[in-house]
This record gives C-alpha cells, structure tokens and sequence, in this order.
C-alpha cells in the first residue's frame, strides 16, 4: 500500500514564526505536491515537484517555499506565519510520465495561527 | 486559466435516491479523475476516465466522460450513509504540468437515513 505520511494532524503557531510540514512517501513517486483546502474553495496547490531539487509553482505560492532534498521527503515551509494561512494542508504524491497518474494523499495537517 | 468547475456545491438527499455531481472544463481534457473524501479525511482516488464517451462504473457509482472531453458526471444509485463525503473531479493541468491536476470545487453529498 502506498503510504503518504505527514509530520503533525494539528499544529498550533503564533503569526510571525516560520513553520515547516513534513511529507514522506515511501512508493518511490516522483512527483510531490502541497495542496491548501479551505471550506468552499476545494483542493488548491500551493507547489509541486517532479523531482529531488525542482519545484514548480502552483495556484497560490504566495507565502510558501518548499523544500526537495531526497526524493521520499517534501517540506512546506511557511517564512512568517500570518492568520490567513490558518488552514487544512495535504501533501500528495504520484508517478511521473507523459500521463496523469492517481495522486495519493496524506493524512493533512490542520494549521491554526494564531 | 483553466478551470474546472463541478456542481452542485451540495447535495442532501434521503438514504435511497440517486445522486448526481457534474464537471465542467473550459479546455479539452487528455483524461479525468475522481475522488471521495470522507468526513475528516484526505481524498481518495475513484477512477479515471481517458477515452471521450467512457462510462464505468464501480458497484452504485457511474463516472462519465462526455463526447468532447470537457464534461463528466458521477451518479450514485440508491445513495447509502456510507456514499456521505465530498467528491472532487480533477483534470490535467496546463502546459506541460508534469502531472500536477486542477481540482474542481467539490460536491458535498449527505445522505439522511
């Protein structure tokens, strides 16, 4: 079974800290993505990356870095918390080819700031 | 920019009708996904369809692929309190995404026993 992991299901912090999720897959995907859900908004990608070091921007980087450095592992990082970020996370992760392959979902992180 | 749009927002309907949940894309799509998330949980693959015109089905659930490859629907028969979650459609995104999907809005279904 594919399994996507992620580091905290609630996470509490204060605006102004910098704070980071932690995704981990263990099915050797190449593909990476950071998702934000938010009520009546459905399922927003924040970055995705196709491999160790490349990132590519999504819907809403704005406020967001990511971090790629082993291929199992990809970091969302949050430089300066602010209340707006306060939202559901999912990490995702899929094959790589020339077609569109199911995206496995971890668990989410709830994300309060306060 | 591509969208995906899926409606309706909400379904409530009573233990025993049929429910329905559309997509509609502004683009052509290569193929479409659909998933199932549960109250409190992350979302889950269905299906996905590939070829324009395609119907499957999985028990109660029939996924569509309409004939220009822009819309799809998903039809539950005879809804249970199990069929209770939100379903997204999802579709490739743009220029060369290297995989990365357009999530449609989502339609929340529940089901009153």
């Amino acid at each position: 079974d594919v399994k996507v992991t992620q580091s905290s299901r609630y996470l509490v912090k204060r605006t102004g800290e910098k704070v980071f999720l932690e995704c981990v897959q263990d099915m050797d995907h190449e593909n990476m993505f950071w998702y934000r859900q938010d009520p009546g908004l459905g399922l927003r990608l924040i970055y995705f990356s196709y491999d160790v070091k490349m990132k590519e921007k999504g819907d809403i980087p704005e406020g967001y870095s990511v971090s790629r450095e082993k291929k199992e592992r990809f970091s969302l990082i949050l430089e300066s918390a602010s209340t707006n970020q306060t939202s559901m996370y999912l990490c995702a992760s899929s094959l790589f080819g020339t077609g569109t392959y199911e995206q496995y979902f971890g668990p989410g992180t709830r994300l309060t700031v306060t | 920019g591509q969208q995906v749009m899926q409606i309706p927002q909400y379904q409530h309907v009573q233990e025993g009708e049929d429910f329905t949940t559309y997509c509609n894309s502004s683009t052509t799509l290569s193929n479409i996904q659909w998933y199932k998330q549960r109250p409190g949980g992350h979302p889950v693959f269905l299906i996905q369809l590939v070829k324009s015109g395609e119907v499957k089905k999985q028990k109660r659930l029939t996924f569509q692929f309409g004939e220009a490859k822009k819309n799809s629907s998903l039809h539950i028969t005879a809804t249970q309190t199990t069929d209770v979650g939100t379903y997204f459609c999802a579709g490739p995104g743009g220029g060369g995404s290297q995989g990365n999907l357009i999530f449609g809005k989502g339609t929340k279904l529940s089901v009153k026993p």
